[in-house]
């Protein structure tokens, strides 16, 4: 069975500086992992997305991540923070399923990573 | 484009009610997905469509929830004598076969 683990439940950063978010995954073949945003009262939005191609992933908003498989982990990471940052992050794996005679994802979230970003 | 909606997007209910929550996915995706998020929790899988047919619904907690898409397109997740714990936010997501998944907003239920 497939895992994720969000090491940090909230992470507080001032504006402007860099911004670290840590996870860990467990999965028995090769994932495909995920970052996904969600702001208050608003839907989960992608972040960035990793499928086996390049170990470093750049998404939306200057955020990025790298696929390190010797240490299960695809930590989320943006240079300088903004203000609009300050939400919730998820990390997510997918377990490819098959059924109804195609494949599919099936996600497995984190718990959540709260961001803060102070002025 | 459109995206996923969700309506309604808050539902307050009574212990024992019946309630109906529908998804309308982004025109043209096949998959389609109901997670459910609890307070302070991660979005946990309920159900997966492909098409019409319901092809994994291991995540539904018991009987008392089901769901349909009877044509492919909008599905409705019903949750039958509602229990408190049933509270949480219910989000529906759709894809393109294994692509990237949509959420929409969500609806926010609360059994009183």
């Amino acid at each position: 069975a497939q895992s994720v683990t969000q090491l940090d439940s909230h992470v507080s950063v001032s504006e402007g500086t860099p911004v670290l978010l840590r996870c860990n995954y467990s999965s028995s073949y090769s994932p495909s992992l995920f970052w996904y945003v969600q702001h208050p009262n608003k839907g989960l939005q992608l972040l960035l997305k990793y499928t086996s191609a390049a170990t470093l992933v750049k998404g939306i908003n200057g955020f990025e991540a790298e696929f390190k498989k010797s240490e299960t982990s695809f930590h989320l990471t943006k240079p300088s923070a903004h203000m609009s940052d300050a939400a919730e992050y998820f990390c997510v794996v997918s377990d490819k399923g098959f059924a109804g005679g195609t494949s599919y994802g099936k996600l497995t979230f984190g718990q959540g990573t709260i961001l803060t970003v102070h002025p | 484009g459109a995206g996923v909606s969700q309506t309604p997007s808050n539902k307050v209910t009574e212990k024992g009610k019946y309630v109906e929550l529908r998804c309308d996915p982004i025109s043209g995706h096949t998959a389609l997905y109901w997670y459910r998020q609890s307070l302070g929790q991660g979005p946990e899988f309920l159900i997966y469509f492909q098409g019409t047919g319901a092809a994994d619904d291991s995540g539904l907690p018991n009987d008392r929830f089901f769901a349909v898409r009877p044509e492919g397109s909008v599905s409705t997740l019903k949750i039958q004598r509602t229990e408190r714990g049933d509270s949480a936010v219910y989000l529906c997501a759709s894809s393109q076969g294994t692509d990237t998944q949509y959420f929409g907003p969500g609806t926010r239920l609360t059994v009183l």
